[in-house]
């Protein structure tokens, strides 16, 4: 039971490049989630999902896209990465939006 | 709109009890989470609470007043591996349920 897991761990892009960071739950969660946390700051929801086939936007959603393909996989995309996006970003997944399980994060810096 | 407040850095000693306060403005206002993030980490679930009132698990304890706006989580007996991020976090019906995260504070503990 690995809980809730995501790839890649660490990326570094150039301005303007693209990119999928996938997250994966085994624990039969319907809500996913993808946040960012800056520097010193707490979590941002960018966008979310409360169930396969649907997602929805979060606090900070622009420069983002999601995908729900399969209840277990979420993945976030940056079409064409900005420094401002530079983040650690945080999956997480849970029941019934309750208690979360977040995955260990993505370490992202735009140059 | 949302805001939480929380303050940005408590400082306790090895074996006390510190108390971290969260107010928070929402006008649909669902519950109150906690959670628990050490320098590096993901953050890990430590309570909620959707009543008034006082929520014991072990030594954490987390009490919320929904006429006041306010709650806060208490640890006791505090431990070297205590010292980590603290956030609440509230679930508010003008965000769709969906988690609003404070800044967090930062628990430094002393021999």
């Amino acid at each position: 039971n690995a809980g809730v897991t995501q790839t890649p761990k660490f990326r570094v892009l150039k301005t303007g490049q693209s990119m999928t960071l996938l997250c994966a739950q085994d624990m039969n969660h319907e809500y996913m989630y993808w946040y960012r946390q800056d520097p010193g700051m707490g979590l941002r929801l960018i966008h979310y999902s409360v169930g396969e086939g649907t997602t929805a936007k979060g606090e900070v959603p622009d420069g983002y896209n999601v995908s729900r393909l399969k209840k277990q996989n979420f993945l976030l995309g940056l079409e064409s990465a900005a420094p401002s996006q530079t983040s650690v970003y945080f999956c997480a997944s849970s029941y019934a939006g309750r208690e979360q399980y977040f995955g260990p994060g993505t370490r992202l810096t735009v140059t | 709109g949302q805001s939480l407040e929380q303050p940005s850095e408590v400082t306790a000693v090895e074996g006390a009890i510190v108390q971290i306060n969260c107010t928070y403005q929402t006008s649909g206002f669902y519950g109150l989470s906690w959670y628990q993030q050490h320098d590096g980490g993901a953050p890990t679930f430590l309570s909620y609470n959707a009543l008034d009132g006082l929520e014991e698990t072990g030594r954490f304890s987390s009490f919320l007043s929904r006429s006041d706006s306010y709650g806060y989580l208490l640890l006791q007996e505090l431990q070297m591996k205590d010292s980590a991020s603290y956030f609440c976090a509230v679930r508010d019906l003008d965000s769709n349920y969906q988690l609003i995260w404070g800044a967090g504070t930062k628990l430094i503990i002393k021999p």
